[in-house]
């Protein structure tokens, strides 16, 4: 079946690096959409990407949808601690399921 | 507000006994879905739902089951089938596939526990 990896799993950095977590799909997604979830809170939509190669920023946020379609990118610059917390993708298929595949999830710990 | 009120917050189950989770949405989204979340883990499809009277299964449906009988509700009965039920369960609504954008809004989750 379909599956959803993102890498790292876990990822520490002091307050200021960058950040980056990588989601691979095992086939082409129609669309792709990322979230935040805070420590014991809920998932929150951050944003979708639709298009092939498509990049959108949101303040220090980049995020990009590979050509073909089957990977994606979340980029932080100069993380803060407000930044802490798991971030998922979450794949459509192309297979018309009408369902998200989320995958694993990267959690990010900022050290002040 | 609009948004996606599930309860109880938390949950304990008894051994051979069935618990009913509740998830109401007032964002008049038709479709809706519910998800667990193990420690550390990423979100598992249970049951979702795209119209009012259907549903369909998810990746992980076994000990299970759901109803859609009003728009706004989709509650999920964790059976006694379900050995391993201890997890964070989580609801979530959007507009229906079709649509270009259609971003998941997520209750608070309810975590159940064995006693």
């Amino acid at each position: 079946g379909q599956q959803v990896m993102q890498i790292p799993q876990y990822q520490h950095v002091q307050e200021g690096e960058d950040f980056t977590t990588y989601c691979n799909s095992s086939t082409t997604l129609s669309n792709i959409q990322w979230y935040k979830q805070r420590p014991g809170g809920h998932p929150v939509f951050l944003i979708q990407l639709v298009k092939s190669g498509e990049v959108k920023k949101q303040k220090r946020l980049t995020f990009q949808f590979g050509e073909a379609k089957k990977n994606s990118s979340l980029h932080i610059t100069a993380t803060q601690t407000t930044d802490v917390g798991t971030y998922f993708c979450a794949g459509d298929s192309t297979s018309g399921t009408y369902k998200y595949i989320f995958g694993t999830g990267t959690r990010l710990k900022v050290l002040a | 507000d609009g948004g996606i009120t599930q309860s109880p917050k938390y949950l304990f189950r008894k051994e051979g006994q069935n618990v009913t989770l509740s998830c109401e949405q007032n964002l008049n989204h038709d479709a809706m879905y519910w998800y667990r979340q193990d420690p550390g883990q990423g979100l598992r499809l249970i049951y979702y739902s795209q119209i009012v009277n259907d549903f369909q299964k998810g990746d992980i449906a076994e000990g299970y089951s759901v109803s859609r009988e009003k728009k706004e509700s989709f509650p999920l009965t964790v059976t006694s089938a379900q050995k391993n039920p201890t997890a964070f369960y989580l609801c979530a609504s959007s507009l229906p596939f079709g649509r270009v954008n259609q971003p998941q809004h997520f209750g608070d989750g309810t975590r159940l526990s064995i006693l």
